[in-house]
């Protein structure tokens, strides 16, 4: 199985801060990878897919980028809505699919 | 705009099956672009995909859970269904429904997801 690890698993950042959050998969997945944002409480939300592009109406602050074992996730100003954790998913394997462990996103 | 909803009984005990199901409105669930899923969250930890269906009835399950899972789709009703055989007290978690998107002919990403359903499993 693929396995997809990120870092960090927490974080705490200032409004407008730059925030990063990496994933790593075990093997090279090309581009078939998404994140999601889930709010506490809440259902995840798809806001990223194929690594680069943005889910319709997700906000343009949100980018994605990275192909084969090594993606990121940039929030580029950070708001207090984005408290949330974010989590990456491989669909690179057409029996399975994975998430990553979750990065947790604090307001500091 | 779909909307998915899952419906179950919320307390589960050891060694017991339990059946969740998922109600799609605002969309057919016989559409050839989507395949339906279910993925669950334990407290404090992260996703987990259990398993997708097909509208004809085709699936995929998760091979850590694949003996103890099994997936149905009513079409008459717009309705998907999980049971899970053999309960223990791992099996606590969140269990979402989701639209897991078709592209190039095979399951990609999951969008929407219903709002979940807690599980708890205990005796």
């Amino acid at each position: 199985d693929i396995q997809m690890t990120q870092s960090p698993s927490s974080l705490s950042a200032s409004v407008g801060d730059r925030v990063t959050i990496t994933c790593r998969a075990s093997q090279g997945i090309n581009n078939y990878l998404a994140w999601y944002q889930q709010k506490p409480g809440k259902a995840p939300k798809l806001l990223i897919y194929a690594a680069s592009t943005l889910q319709s109406g997700v906000p343009s602050r949100f980018g994605g980028s990275g192909s084969g074992t090594d993606f990121t996730l940039t929030i580029s100003s950070l708001q207090p809505e984005d408290v949330a954790t974010y989590y990456c998913q491989n669909y690179n394997n057409a029996l399975t699919w994975t998430f990553g462990q979750g990065t947790k996103v604090e307001i500091k | 705009q779909l909307q998915l909803q899952e419906s179950g009984p919320g307390l589960g005990k050891p060694s017991e099956t339990l059946s969740l199901t998922c109600t799609v409105s605002g969309g057919s669930i016989s559409s050839s672009s989507y395949y339906w899923g279910w993925i669950r969250r334990p407290p404090g930890k992260g996703l987990e995909w259990i398993g997708s269906i097909f509208y004809s009835g085709s699936t995929y399950y998760n091979p850590s859970l694949d003996s103890r899972v099994s997936m149905s789709v009513d079409t008459s009703k717009n309705q998907f269904s999980l049971k899970l055989s053999s309960l223990t007290v791992a099996d606590t978690a969140v269990y979402y429904c989701a639209r897991h998107v078709r592209y190039h002919n095979h399951p990609n990403w999951f969008d929407p997801w219903g709002q979940g359903t807690l599980v708890t499993v205990s005796s």
